[in-house]
């Protein structure tokens, strides 16, 4: 596609309930990052993924939050009985290659509600 | 771990008048690169500029350079002719160079600018 897509654009859910967040890369694109932003914040790195490899995985607060990447395409960052505290906006992002200054390119996140 | 430090929460300019946003990293690497991203209203995540520290050269993108001082680590945005487009947050964000682990986007806090008409 033409960007980083994401599904759904906005989700509420209630506490305790798990949501799966998902991300389509751009095509061609070998790495995948997932970074959640509060209001008024910088967004706070999660994990990544290059190919189907999760690379890096400690920005996961905690194991409540999970993520693959199994075909090195599409990745889906799944919490499970979610809290109040979860509540943010979640963005994925993709580049060429890690590290290689190719830049990241965000999506347009997915804006979690727990209630 | 490398921090990115904005000091500046929020700025406001006149129109067509030039600002200039600062932001300080701390790393003990020696070849890294910078960015700074836009999020306008929307929400969305844009690419502003890109700089390279082994690169002396200020990086410029038409209307936006920075001043990078690296010795300093500072790595300012300087925004000529402001628009009213360019009212956004705007963040600063560290990446070290692949091979050296660490190899993900650290953000500052970010800097509110409005341009005012």
């Amino acid at each position: 596609g033409a960007g980083v897509s994401q599904s759904p654009r906005y989700k509420v859910t209630k506490r305790g309930q798990d949501v799966a967040l998902r991300c389509d890369p751009i095509s061609g694109h070998v790495s995948l990052y997932w970074y959640r932003q509060a209001l008024g914040q910088g967004p706070e790195f999660l994990t990544y993924f290059n190919y189907e490899a999760q690379q890096d995985k400690s920005g996961l607060p905690n194991d409540r939050f999970s993520a693959e990447r199994p075909e090195g395409s599409i990745s889906t960052l799944t919490i499970q009985r979610t809290e109040q505290r979860d509540s943010a906006m979640y963005r994925c992002a993709s580049s060429l290659m890690t590290g290689d200054n190719s830049p990241l390119h965000f999506g347009n996140g997915t804006r979690l509600t727990v209630t | 771990a490398q921090t990115v430090t904005q000091s500046q929460p929020e700025m406001s300019v006149q129109e067509a008048e030039t600002v200039t946003l600062s932001c300080t990293y701390d790393t003990s690497e020696n070849n890294y690169y910078l960015f700074w991203y836009k999020q306008p209203p929307s929400r969305q995540m844009i690419l502003v500029i890109r700089q390279e520290a082994y690169k002396q050269q200020n990086a410029t993108e038409n209307r936006f350079s920075v001043n990078f001082q690296k010795a300093a680590k500072s790595f300012s945005l300087k925004i000529s002719d402001s628009q009213l487009g360019d009212t956004a947050m705007y963040f600063c964000a560290f990446m070290n160079r692949p091979g050296r682990g660490n190899e993900k986007l650290t953000f500052g806090t970010g800097t509110r600018l409005t341009i005012i008409p």
